[in-house]
């Protein structure tokens, strides 16, 4: 089993739609977990972390985890073709806390 | 504030060369982190800084690969002897590295292509 495991995708939602990305981890300790938004040909940019239960929110995008099912999830609201990128969820690893990367979900939004 | 920075942005090398990549971190970041990108491996982690700590290697590929961090500061991720399956975009990410919340942030890269 992968650490961390994404849906690759493609996810294609209407623009306006809710877009809705997964994650599941391994490792029942992890604490803290991470979303990136990578566009194509550009380095990841992290949009949003989250070290709780629940939800957190950040103007559209809405992070949610659930450690007991070992599950973190990222919702996009009123998505928009500027957000038609590739997500990646990132959690911190060993003593160095060296991110796992899961393979990423790439979004499409569209028209 | 400047983020974290790399250059350069494109190397083409032919195999057997080395190469030297360079990794500037956000003023203040202790941590400093390199990972490769590449088509069907994602994105991997290969070695980690940490203040005047030894560095956590165990991500480096092969031998042939190794960094070091001058100063606490910038960084050199030397490749000897590039072979093919080196090809792929190194980042650079830094963070403050209190502890395992604190968040990392990614340089734009260095796209490798090894001929």
């Amino acid at each position: 089993q992968k650490e961390v495991e994404q849906n690759s995708g493609p996810l294609s939602v209407p623009e306006g739609a809710i877009a809705s990305l997964n994650c599941t981890y391994s490792d029942r300790g992890s604490q803290s977990f991470f979303w990136y938004r990578q566009y194509s040909g550009k380095s990841p940019e992290l949009i949003m972390s989250i070290y709780s239960n629940g939800d957190k929110e950040d103007g559209r995008f809405t992070a949610q985890l659930n450690k007991a099912s070992q599950y973190v999830s990222l919702l996009i609201r009123d998505s928009q073709p500027s957000d038609s990128a590739t997500y990646l969820c990132a959690v911190p690893t060993g003593t160095a806390s060296k991110l796992t990367f899961g393979t990423g979900t790439r979004l499409q939004v569209t028209l | 504030g400047a983020g974290v920075s790399q250059s350069p942005s494109n190397k083409v090398t032919e195999k057997g060369k080395d190469v030297e990549l360079r990794c500037d971190p956000i003023s203040g970041h202790t941590a400093l982190y390199w990972y490769r990108q590449s088509l069907g491996q994602g994105l991997e982690f290969l070695i980690y800084f940490q203040g005047n700590s030894a560095p956590d290697k165990s991500g480096l590929p092969s031998d042939r690969f190794s960094a070091e961090r001058t100063g606490g500061s910038v960084s050199t991720l030397t490749i000897q002897r590039t072979q093919q399956e080196d090809s792929a975009v190194y980042l650079c990410a830094s963070s403050l590295a209190r502890t395992e919340r604190d968040e990392q942030f990614f340089g734009p890269g260095t796209r490798l292509t090894v001929l």
